[in-house]
């Protein structure tokens, strides 16, 4: 089975832009939860979408935003974006939105100029 | 205030000896443990979990132990190779969420 990708991998935008970035779970896999990794705050959650509906979100601005689609592959937008929105941006996916092990996408790195 | 918390940033292990990854949580309502493994410019990789009715839980090379009274788990790696330098997360789950908490990480290096 092909593994979770992201896309694109690497990103540069300047302050006030925003930024859409994409996630592909693994076949068969609903849930698709966010992160953002930076090296003062480790890895922390945005949100979770599974069957197209945010089921959990972290605690973040509403410039960040997401979506979910019925093949489940998620988006997720920064809107206004700041410098502090530096960061790589992880996405995890698993069968359900239960208790299993989320796996892992590359992530996207995104540097705000 | 840091939920998960991994008290070494580093920790450096000679090849073949044991490598012991330390991880301390706050929240009590946690059932679920896992362990990933992170190298640069790619996603964690999972590695281990353990669920909070187990106390040990073992994968070839690697074994998770978990002291719910201690509210402590650790990550033992025997023998350690070079290929397992990397940066090694503890996560958990649980308090009526799904989501993972993470720690910040602890850099493991095996000198060969």
């Amino acid at each position: 089975k092909a593994g979770v990708t992201q896309t694109p991998r690497y990103l540069i935008k300047t302050r006030g832009q925003q930024v859409t970035l994409s996630c592909s779970p693994i076949s068969g896999h609903r849930s698709v939860s966010w992160y953002q990794q930076t090296p003062g705050q480790g890895l922390q959650f945005l949100f979770e979408y599974f069957s197209e509906t945010q089921r959990n979100k972290g605690n973040f601005p509403g410039r960040f935003s997401g979506r979910q689609f019925s093949n489940s592959r998620s988006e997720m937008n920064v809107s206004t974006l700041e410098l502090g929105d530096s960061a790589l941006y992880l996405c995890a996916s698993r069968l359900t939105s239960s208790q299993e092990t989320q796996y892992f996408g590359p992530g996207t790195r995104l540097l705000v100029l | 205030d840091q939920q998960v918390k991994q008290n070494s940033p580093s920790l450096s292990v000679q090849e073949g000896r044991i490598s012991i990854l330390n991880c301390d949580y706050t929240n009590s309502m946690f059932d679920y443990f896992l362990w990933y493994k992170k190298y640069p410019a790619e996603g964690p990789t999972f590695l281990i979990s353990i669920s909070s009715i187990k106390d040990k839980n073992e994968d070839g090379r690697f074994t998770v132990f978990l002291n719910k009274s201690a509210k402590h788990l650790s990550l033992h790696i025997v023998p350690s190779q070079p290929g397992d330098s990397a940066v090694y997360f503890c996560a958990a789950s649980g308090a009526g969420s799904y989501q993972l908490t993470f720690g910040k990480g602890t850099k493991l290096s095996v000198i060969p």
